[in-house]
Order: structure tokens, then sequence, then C-alpha cells
């Protein structure tokens, strides 16, 4: 059975500081590595998606690497903003998508 | 593309009454829905995997006859919580699966409260 956790599960940093989102999961059967955003209350926005054959993908000051064989995903986010502020969740999809626990966010102005 | 729009956004209901909650694939069709619950400050957990014209798979521990899960078309896939209580009061979120494997796209989201 699949499981993910997200270190830490909150994080607190001043404007301007990188964040670095730690995401590991048990089997390393993947198909694919997922970031989500989710804020309070809302929905899951898809902020990127790292196939079991790829290294990494970036998107603006999203970047997210993928190790299977340690099976751990890292999200770095660059120069953050206070909104960045928000829950960010992993998933991984195997037979089907497991999420991690999140790790909430709070840039700071 | 891929857009999936879910219906209510939120609802309040009675303990003992029924809801339903429907989810639709806007401009793609869906195979497969699924169905996720999340509870507050908690992340989602699979509650069951719906395939167009077939029954659902539930996930263990999800009782299929409090959550009946119809998924009549491509397009349209409903989850009633029947004979809710307090405890069902969550949020739910429905995926619709697209033409790439393994690929999910989710819709906003159903807050409901159960009074």
């Amino acid at each position: 059975k699949q499981e993910v956790t997200q270190i830490p599960a909150a994080l607190s940093v001043p404007e301007g500081e990188n964040l670095v989102l730690n995401c590991s999961f048990t089997d390393s059967a993947i198909y694919n590595l997922q970031w989500f955003r989710q804020d309070p209350g809302k929905g899951l926005t898809s902020l990127l998606l790292i196939q079991s054959s790829q290294r990494e993908q970036t998107s603006g000051r999203l970047n997210a690497s993928l190790d299977k064989s340690s099976g751990r995903s890292t999200l770095y986010i660059a120069a953050s903003q206070p909104g960045d502020s928000a829950t960010y969740l992993c998933a991984a999809q195997g037979n089907k998508l497991t999420f991690g626990g999140g790790t909430r966010v709070l840039v700071k102005p | 593309g891929a857009v999936v729009s879910q219906h209510p956004s939120w609802v309040i209901c009675k303990s003992g009454t029924s809801v339903k909650i429907e989810c639709r694939s806007l401009d793609f069709q869906a195979t497969t829905m699924f169905w996720y619950r999340q509870f507050p400050k908690q992340s989602l957990m699979l509650m069951a995997t719906s395939n167009e014209g077939s029954k659902a798979t539930y996930e263990q521990g999800v009782e299929k006859d409090k959550f009946l899960i119809n998924h009549a078309s491509l397009t349209l896939s409903t989850l009633t919580v029947t004979s809710a209580h307090p405890e069902d009061s969550s949020f739910y979120i429905c995926s619709g699966g697209g033409d790439r494997a393994y690929e999910q796209y989710f819709g906003p989201g159903t807050r409901l409260t159960v009074t």
C-alpha cells in the first residue's frame, strides 16, 4: 500500500525566501508524481506533473524534482510571495492517486 | 480545457436526509470518475472509482450503501450521501480521468455540512 508523507506539515517564511517542500513515497512503482496547490476551502490547482521517466519539471518560479529510486520529490518555489501562501499537496499515481498530508505554507510580507 | 464542475459548491442538510452532489466534465469525456473526501486540515482520501455504465469500486472502509455513486454518462457522475449524519460533514471532491493515462482533472469541491 502506497504511503505518501510530506514534511514539514507547516512552514512560515519571510517574503523573498526560497521554499523547499518535501514529499516521500514508499512504493516507487509510480506512473507520475503530482504537486497541487489548495487554498482554504477551495479545490485543487495542479502545479506540476512529473512523469516517472522524468527527473524534474519547471514552471515559472516552480521547480519539482523526482527521485523514484529513493522515493522522494521536492518542490522548490523561488523568491516566495505572500500570494504563495496555501497548502501544497503531493500525490503519487500508482494504481490510484495517493495524496500526502500537505504542507501549509505562510509567506509573511 | 479539461474542466470539471461540481454542484452544489456547498450544501447544508439536516441529519437523516439525503443529499446529491453532481460532478460534470465540461469539455471532455470522462470514462472514469473519482470521488474523494477531505476532512478539515487533512488530505484527500479516495472514496471510490466509477466507470461509465458500471458499478463503482469503493475503497476499503467506505460504505457503498451510504455513498451511492452513479456514473450514467461520460460527462456526469453523482454522489448521493444517504441518511446523512454530522460525521459525514466534509469536503467532497470529484475528478475525471482524461485521455492521457493516469491524469485526473479535479472539480472545485462541495462542502457538505450536516446539522
